[in-house]
């Protein structure tokens, strides 16, 4: 079966300093992968997705990148955080189009 | 932009009771359309996956309508529980991405 997984859990970071959130599958291959952010009483944004090993598709401007350096991982990153960076952040996989996705359990970032 | 619409914003039902809530997207474009249900302190898992126009899903006591051609899919949950509970998000699939919903928030009132 597959599985998803996600650290750090929680995380406090003062402003202007550098982010790195991990996300990995296990027992799957090729899945399409995604980082999301729910901020404060709002629903779900996309962040990035990638369909591919070094395929990275950007769907919002901001501090944020993304790197799939693997096929089953996916990294969130941050040169400089900003306090609009505090948020709820969730990885999610996919077998490709069409299909539900699946998330992992998430990093609580905030931003001080 | 693609917007999808989720309406009402939250809701409070008697335990017992059944309820519904709607999801309104744009009916050109369409992929698929997904439910998810987000529970406090975990992570969203999906519902259903609809994609045919007309389609009814049915997992237990919860059952998903579809209607491309106007744009609208609604939930219905039968008999709620506490356990229901959680915020029931709605997603466009288009394109390799899905465009979400803000959530119908559902308290179930023992």
């Amino acid at each position: 079966s597959q599985t998803i997984h996600q650290w750090p859990a929680t995380l406090v970071q003062p402003v202007g300093s550098p982010l790195s959130l991990e996300c990995t599958v296990e027992g799957t291959s090729n899945p399409n992968l995604y980082w999301y952010r729910q901020a404060a009483g709002r629903g779900l944004q996309l962040l990035f997705y990638s369909v591919g090993i070094g395929q990275i598709s950007s769907e919002v401007p901001q501090n944020l990148s993304a790197s799939r350096p693997q096929d089953r991982q996916f990294i969130l990153s941050s040169k400089k955080l900003l306090l609009s960076d505090s948020g709820f952040y969730l990885c999610a996989w996919a077998p490709g189009q069409d299909y539900e996705q699946y998330f992992g359990p998430g990093t609580r970032l905030t931003v001080t | 932009i693609l917007n999808v619409e989720q309406s009402p914003q939250s809701l409070h039902v008697q335990e017992g009771d059944s309820t519904n809530f709607t999801c309104s997207f744009p009916s050109s474009n369409f992929y698929a359309l997904h439910w998810y249900r987000w529970e406090t302190a975990k992570s969203p898992e999906a519902l259903f996956v609809m994609t045919l126009n007309g389609d009814e899903k049915k997992k237990g006591r919860i059952s998903a309508t579809l209607n491309t051609k106007e744009g609208y899919s609604y939930l219905y949950i039968k008999g709620s529980q506490p356990e229901d509970s959680a915020t029931y998000l709605c997603a466009l699939d288009s394109n390799y991405q899905l465009i979400w919903g803000a959530g119908t928030k559902l308290i179930i009132k023992p």
